[in-house]
């Protein structure tokens, strides 16, 4: 079976400072990796994802993850951060045939003026 | 890239009534959609696969005669909340994978408050 662990709640940080939201996940078998954003009241949004080859993934709004195997993690970073990035970040694995996503608790990140 | 539209975006019913909410595949076929429920500052929880022509799928714990699960079409699924109660109050949103992608790539609707009074 798969697990994710997104191992902050909650981030604050202040605008224009860098920022990392941790992944970590479990499986036995080869996975597919996501990063979603919701913004409030919205759905999801896709970052990014890793599928296979280049394991620094880059994706939307200026946002990057990188995929370590031996450490089994998925780290999303951004370098800058806007007041817009406010938003809930979820991290989601995928295994298998079924299409299923196991989906991370989330986590809030709040950036602050 | 794919859309999927949830209708409608907001509810408020009355205790007892039931609700129906529908997810379609805007530009694309979808034989399998994904129903998830939402609280407040938590993550989604899935709560059945729906699939095309076939009965929905289930997840451990969900009631299958309070969340009637309608897969009619390769563009449209429904849920229907039977007999709602204020517990049943929630973010409820639906996904589908595109089935050109082959990871598993799914795409999100906007989502339906739910607020059962």
């Amino acid at each position: 079976a798969q697990s994710v662990t997104q191992l902050d709640s909650q981030v604050p940080v202040f605008e224009e400072a860098p920022v990392e939201l941790r992944c970590n996940y479990s499986s036995s078998v080869s996975v597919y990796l996501f990063w979603y954003v919701q913004y409030p009241n919205q759905g999801l949004q896709l970052l990014l994802k890793y599928l296979s080859g280049s394991t620094l993934v880059k994706g939307i709004n200026g946002f990057e993850a990188e995929f370590n195997k031996s450490q089994t993690s998925f780290h999303l970073r951004k370098p800058s951060v806007h007041i817009s990035d406010t938003a809930e970040y979820f991290c989601a694995v995928s295994a298998g045939n079924n299409r299923k996503l196991i989906w991370g608790l989330g986590t809030s990140l709040a950036v602050n003026p | 890239g794919a859309v999927v539209s949830q209708h409608p975006s907001r509810v408020i019913c009355k205790s007892g009534t039931s609700v129906k909410i529908e997810c379609r595949s805007l530009d694309f076929q979808a034989t399998t959609m994904f129903w998830y429920r939402q609280f407040p500052k938590q993550s989604l929880m899935l709560m059945a696969t729906s699939n095309e022509g076939s009965k929905a799928t289930y997840e451990q714990g969900v009631e299958k005669d309070k969340f009637l699960i309608n897969h009619a079409s390769l563009t449209l699924s429904t849920l229907t909340v039977t007999s709602a109660h204020p517990e049943d109050s929630s973010f409820y949103i639906c996904s589908a994978p595109w089935t050109e992608t082959p990871y598993n790539e799914q795409f999100f609707g906007p989502g339906t408050r739910l607020t059962v009074l």
